[in-house]
C-alpha cells in the first residue's frame, strides 16, 4: 500500500517562478488536506477538499490555488513564488472526515 | 480566532524518566483532540479523545482530556531513545478541519 505520495520531495525555486506540488492516495479516501509546516507554528491548512470536483479554503490560503479533477489526486500550486512560501507542505488525507489523517512524507520547497 | 498551544516547546530528557506533554485549547465547536508523534517526517497518529477523564493508553504512552478546564496531557513512562520526535496536538472542529499545536520537540538522551 503505497498510501498518500507526494511529489516532489524537495524543490528549490526562485521568487516568481510557478510551480504544482502533487499529492496522491490510493485509499479511495474522500476528504484530503494541503498543508504547511514552519518551526515554531505547527501545521497549518492552506486549503483542503470534501471530493472530487470540491475545494475549500483554510486558515492561509493566500498565494495558492488547488484543484481535484479526480478523486484520487489534490494538487498545490503556486502561481509566483515568494520567499515565505519556504516550508514544508504536507498532503493528508482521511476517508469520511473522521480524524485519523493519513500524511504524506511531506515536500520542502525553498523559495530564493 | 481558534487556538491550541503546547508546553513545554522543547524538552530533553534522560532514557527511562517519564515525561508529561501538555495541550491547551481555546476553539469552537470542538469535536475531538487528537496526538500525532513526527518523526522524519510525516506525522502519526496515537490517541484521538473526545470524553473527559477516559485515559486512552498504548505501551508506554497514555493520554487524558478535561473539556471543562480545556486541556489535554500526554504522558510517556520509561522513555526510549526512540521517543525522540515532535509530538503535535490538534483539535477537531466541525467542516473536517484540524487546528494544530506548535509541536513538543522531545529529545531522550542515552
Amino acid at each position: 500500500n503505497a498510501g498518500v505520495t507526494q511529489t516532489p520531495k524537495f524543490r528549490v525555486l526562485k521568487t516568481g517562478q510557478s510551480m504544482t506540488l502533487l499529492c496522491a492516495q490510493d485509499m479511495n479516501h474522500e476528504y484530503m488536506y494541503w498543508y504547511r509546516q514552519d518551526p515554531g507554528m505547527g501545521l497549518r491548512l492552506i486549503h483542503y477538499s470534501v471530493g472530487e470536483g470540491t475545494t475549500a479554503k483554510g486558515e492561509v490560503p493566500d498565494g495558492y490555488n488547488v484543484s481535484r479533477l479526480k478523486k484520487q489526486n489534490f494538487l498545490l500550486g503556486l502561481e509566483s513564488a515568494a520567499p515565505s512560501q519556504t516550508s514544508v507542505y504536507f498532503c493528508a488525507s482521511t476517508k469520511d472526515g473522521s480524524y485519523g489523517y493519513t500524511f504524506g512524507s511531506g515536500t520542502r520547497l525553498t523559495v530564493v | 480566532e481558534d487556538k491550541v498551544v503546547q508546553s513545554p516547546l522543547s524538552l530533553v530528557v534522560h532514557e527511562g524518566d517519564t515525561v508529561t506533554l501538555n495541550c491547551s485549547y481555546e476553539v469552537t465547536n470542538f469535536r475531538s483532540l487528537l496526538w500525532y508523534k513526527q518523526e522524519k517526517k510525516a506525522p502519526t497518529f496515537l490517541f484521538m479523545l473526545t470524553s473527559s477523564g477516559i485515559e486512552k493508553k498504548s505501551g508506554r504512552l497514555s493520554s487524558i482530556l478535561d473539556k471543562k478546564e480545556l486541556f489535554s496531557i500526554l504522558n510517556i513512562t520509561a522513555t526510549q531513545t526512540g521517543d525522540s520526535a515532535i509530538y503535535l496536538c490538534a483539535v477537531a472542529l466541525g467542516a473536517q478541519k484540524l487546528v494544530f499545536g506548535q509541536g513538543t520537540r522531545l529529545t531522550i538522551n542515552p
